[in-house]
């Protein structure tokens, strides 16, 4: 079981905004921040979101992060086909002294 | 560009050891600190253990804690995971992977490591 727990699958229309949620605890979401990262089939993990609402260079702004409590959520405007993927948050747990993550959402457009 | 390519994977039975590495390019790699993170095929990701970057910070995650062993030179920007005490829930595509403002912004392509008999 993953230490951060996110819904196993989700799914949007093209156009539509879909939001895949990640939650946590004090140990970790509460007082740390959240990064995402997106898997294309196939591919190795790439970073989407860090510091919990930081874009790196490059990522469409049609993603935001956002985060309320123990709680962290990655919001996608304008889905488009190739959003479909494996979606993960992480953060770091300070009772465990390492890094968790959510056990990924998969992204279906539908 | 920075580039992170693993190597050092392969079947391996139970009890035996292993050892991963990673040379890195096109970054500073003496400046960062290093990951790594695995995932089984078809599952989700596990991170595995970090080392900052002068070695004098190691965390590893509790499944391998005792087991596994992470080291780096940064003379040769080359990244290592020594595994020991192979078991079958360690097979898993292993990535390395360069940490820059708490987050994990590079990822090299992975090496397999089959843990069977």
């Amino acid at each position: 079981q993953s230490v951060l727990t996110q819904a196993p699958s989700a799914s949007g229309t093209p156009g539509q905004r879909v939001t895949i949620s990640c939650s946590g605890s004090s140990s970790n979401i509460e007082y740390h921040t959240v990064n995402w990262y997106q898997q294309l089939p196939g591919s190795a993990p790439k970073l989407l979101i860090f510091s919990t609402f930081q874009r790196p260079s490059g990522v469409p702004d049609r993603f935001s992060g956002s985060k309320s409590g123990t709680s962290a959520s990655l919001a996608i405007s304008g889905l488009q086909s190739e959003d479909e993927a494996d979606y993960y948050c992480t953060s770091w747990d300070g009772s465990l002294n390492g890094w968790v993550f959510g056990g990924g959402t998969k992204l279906t457009v539908l | 560009e920075v580039q992170l390519v693993e190597s050092g994977g392969g079947l391996v039975q139970p009890g035996r050891s292993l050892r991963v590495s990673c040379a890195a390019s096109g970054f500073s790699f003496e400046n960062y600190p290093m990951h790594w993170v695995r995932q089984v095929p078809g599952k989700g990701l596990e991170w595995v253990s970090g080392i900052s970057w002068n070695s004098g910070f190691k965390a590893y995650a509790d499944s391998v804690k005792g087991r596994f062993t992470i080291s780096r030179d940064n003379a040769m920007s080359s990244l290592y995971l020594e595994m020991n005490s192979l078991r079958a829930e360690d097979t898993a595509l292993y990535y390395c992977v360069k940490e820059e403002k708490a987050a994990f912004d590079s990822w090299g392509q992975g090496t397999l490591v089959t843990v069977s008999s």
